[in-house]
């Protein structure tokens, strides 16, 4: 079955940065997009970019360009999210989710809360 | 790239019909026919309920419906369960390889 399985919570001090994994299993690795949303406290959710596990292409959301990498390791089925220069308002839970062509998220991980604070 | 607009609410009695609007611009739901419904539970992650603007994915009972007109999209809950008291987002493409969320509405089912 398909599975996406993040890594756990995170706390991090304001300018630092914070990197969240994703595994996937139980599908060809390379075969679909990964993109990743986030959702702040209450709020509602956000799309920040996606990779292509297959090129490593990549597209972000121009609000975070310049300040989020996303990257992948395909020896481990793995897709990375990388935040710098973290503010408290990027306290959120971070949603890695697959896309079928570039339609819907059709699975999602199970959420990794990243907390910034001083 | 703004949000996508729904209302913060919605409520129906369980047996109604609901319909969740989520409106957009010319140049993300009006020019394509992308979007997609999801259902969020409280510390759950989202579920995909619709997708393509009517398709529904397997599992996904069939009193959930979805339409577009124009630049507005509409997520349809017909015979309301107490199961379906959830939050509810739309999503579109944007074009460029860019996603639009809506800004979320939480259904209370009275």
């Amino acid at each position: 079955q398909v599975q996406l399985v993040q890594s756990g919570a995170e706390v991090k001090k304001p300018g630092a940065s914070v990197r969240v994994s994703c595994k996937a299993s139980g599908y060809t690795f390379t075969n679909y997009y990964i993109h990743w949303v986030r959702q702040a406290p209450g709020q509602g959710l956000e799309w920040m970019g996606w990779i292509n596990p297959k090129s490593g292409g990549t597209n972000y959301a121009q609000k975070f360009q310049g300040r989020v990498t996303m990257t992948r390791d395909t020896s481990i089925n793995t897709m990375y999210m990388e935040l710098s220069s973290l503010r408290s308002d990027d306290t959120a839970v971070y949603y890695c989710a697959r896309t079928p062509g570039n339609s819907y998220f059709d699975y999602w991980g199970q959420g990794t809360l990243v907390t910034v604070s001083s | 790239q703004s949000a996508l607009t729904q209302p913060a609410s919605v409520s129906g009695s369980p047996g109604q019909s609901i319909t969740i609007s989520c409106t957009g611009t010319s140049s993300d739901i009006g020019n394509y026919n992308l979007v997609s419904w999801y259902q969020q539970r409280p510390g759950k992650a989202p579920k995909v309920m619709i997708y393509e603007v009517n398709k529904r994915p397997s599992g996904v009972a069939n009193r959930f419906s979805g339409s577009k007109f124009g630049n507005t999209a509409s997520l349809t809950i017909s015979g309301l369960q107490a199961e379906d008291e959830a939050d509810y987002y739309c999503c579109s493409y944007a074009g460029s390889g860019n996603y639009v969320f809506g800004t979320g509405t939480k259904v209370t089912v009275l």
